[in-house]
């Protein structure tokens, strides 16, 4: 079945460590994808896209996302995490010949502490 | 640059009202629209999306409905709220297959 999945529901890291978030997806062919960020009440704002070329796409706010074809994978990273990250973050695919239909994994929740 | 509003940006209803939110888009022409909700901690649901005025696609069979009387105006209704339709909603545009969805601030829904 298609499927888009974040493995890891809740991650706490400490400010300045480095962090990365897992996006599995399982499709016939490589769709377009995405990471989205939520802050609590607000809506999702784009953090990064890959949509072909160079795996490694870099992003707002220091992220930066690699593509792995073999695994299907597109995992977001970040070197050293500010406390103003803490935040939910959300992977989503784009696969062809669906309409620009999106489909989310169920999200990240990250916390940062001192 | 694309705007979306998204209008009321809270709203407490009792069970059994009727329900009215408003996303409008500016910056754009044509753009393809989504009604999305986020209930408690959990993910996005796409619940309706449309490709054009009075085109609208369903993906969850339930009390809502959506319409699209304008280009850039997209509705999300109910006649009969549900205690299970309170929520976040959200309203985002696109452009088709490759164009990166955008969304709007989102409307809180508590149904009492």
């Amino acid at each position: 079945a298609q499927s888009v999945t974040q493995p890891d529901i809740h991650i706490t890291v400490s400010e300045g460590a480095s962090l990365e978030l897992r996006c599995n997806y399982s499709y016939g062919a490589t769709p377009y994808l995405f990471w989205y960020v939520q802050s609590p009440g607000q809506g999702l704002q784009l953090l990064l896209k890959y949509f072909s070329g160079d795996t490694l796409v870099q992003g707002i706010k220091g992220f930066e996302a690699e593509f792995k074809r073999s695994q299907s994978s597109f995992n977001l990273r970040k070197p050293s995490v500010h406390w103003s990250d803490a935040a939910e973050y959300f992977c989503a695919v784009d696969p062809p010949n669906t309409g620009n239909q999106f489909y989310f994994g169920t999200g990240t929740s990250l916390t940062v502490i001192p | 640059s694309q705007t979306i509003h998204q209008w009321p940006a809270t709203l407490v209803q009792p069970v059994g009202s009727p329900l009215s939110l408003e996303c409008t888009v500016e910056g754009t022409s044509n753009p393809n629209l989504y009604w999305y909700r986020q209930a408690a901690g959990r993910g996005l649901q796409l619940l309706f999306y449309s490709v054009g005025i009075g085109q609208i696609s369903s993906e969850v069979p339930q009390n809502l409905s959506a319409s699209r009387p304008q280009d850039r105006q997209f509705i999300l209704s109910s006649k009969k709220l549900l205690l299970s339709d309170s929520g976040f909603y959200l309203c985002a545009l696109g452009g088709g297959w490759g164009k990166t969805q955008y969304f709007g601030p989102g409307t809180r829904l508590l149904v009492l």
